[in-house]
């Protein structure tokens, strides 16, 4: 099946300091690629949509200058937290649909990002 | 806009008892539906999923849900619950389309008592 890998699974930064985080889908070609962020104990809260080639498309209220998204090519999705501060701490999730894959959307397994 | 509302923030049953989890949905056309569960610390793992077709879907760890229109609800049911069904569940709704957003439901956090 589809396989999303996403790197690193934690990180811990300085505060200031930017981060990056990758999602590459190993066994599919993803054009659209969804960069979602969980709170603890609350839901998935969608970030941006990343397409290949193209401008991320940021949801309302989500910093596009501080959340850099690139996606250079149909495997590899990256989010970079720029100027991180503690209040970015986060759990990031990656997602990545796929019209071979009987389960559609498929998540990678997330980074917990904590700025000191 | 979409939306999805899991009324139970937090449910606890004993092992072996049966288990439903409430999903309702808002959704302006025809909703692509979905439940994943997550463990802490990991990503969402499908549980099953609908699109079309029979409203009774099975998915996987023995997980059913039944997809009713005229109520607008995609409850996740099982017979018998196990002690590693303990964890997060999400419903969510999309467009089905791969460049469709999904919208997620707040979640609801499962715990088994032995």
């Amino acid at each position: 099946g589809a396989v999303v890998s996403q790197h690193p699974s934690r990180v811990i930064c300085k505060s200031g300091t930017s981060v990056k985080i990758e999602c590459r889908s190993l066994d599919f070609q993803a054009t659209t690629m969804f960069w979602y962020r969980q709170f603890p104990k609350k839901s998935l809260m969608l970030m941006a949509t990343s397409n290949e080639g193209s401008k991320a498309t940021y949801e309302q209220g989500v910093e596009k200058d501080k959340f850099l998204i690139n996606h250079a090519s149909l495997t590899l999705s990256t989010l970079t937290v720029t100027s991180a501060h503690p209040e970015d701490s986060s759990f990031y999730i990656c997602s990545a649909y796929s019209t071979g894959s009987l389960d559609g959307y498929t998540f990678g397994s997330g980074t917990r990002l904590t700025v000191v | 806009a979409q939306s999805v509302t899991q009324p139970d923030i937090h449910i606890t049953v004993s092992e072996g008892a049966s288990l439903e989890l409430r999903c309702n949905y808002s959704y302006g056309a025809t909703p692509y539906l979905f439940w994943y569960v997550q463990s802490p610390g990991q990503g969402l793992q499908l549980l099953l999923k609908y699109f079309s077709g029979d409203t009774l879907v099975q998915g996987i760890k023995g997980f059913e849900a039944e997809f009713k229109r005229s109520q607008s609800s995609f409850n996740l049911r099982k017979p018998s619950v196990h002690w590693s069904d303990a964890a997060e569940y999400f419903c969510a709704v999309g467009a089905g389309f791969g460049n469709e957003k999904l919208t997620f439901g707040t979640g609801t956090r499962l715990t088994i008592i032995p």
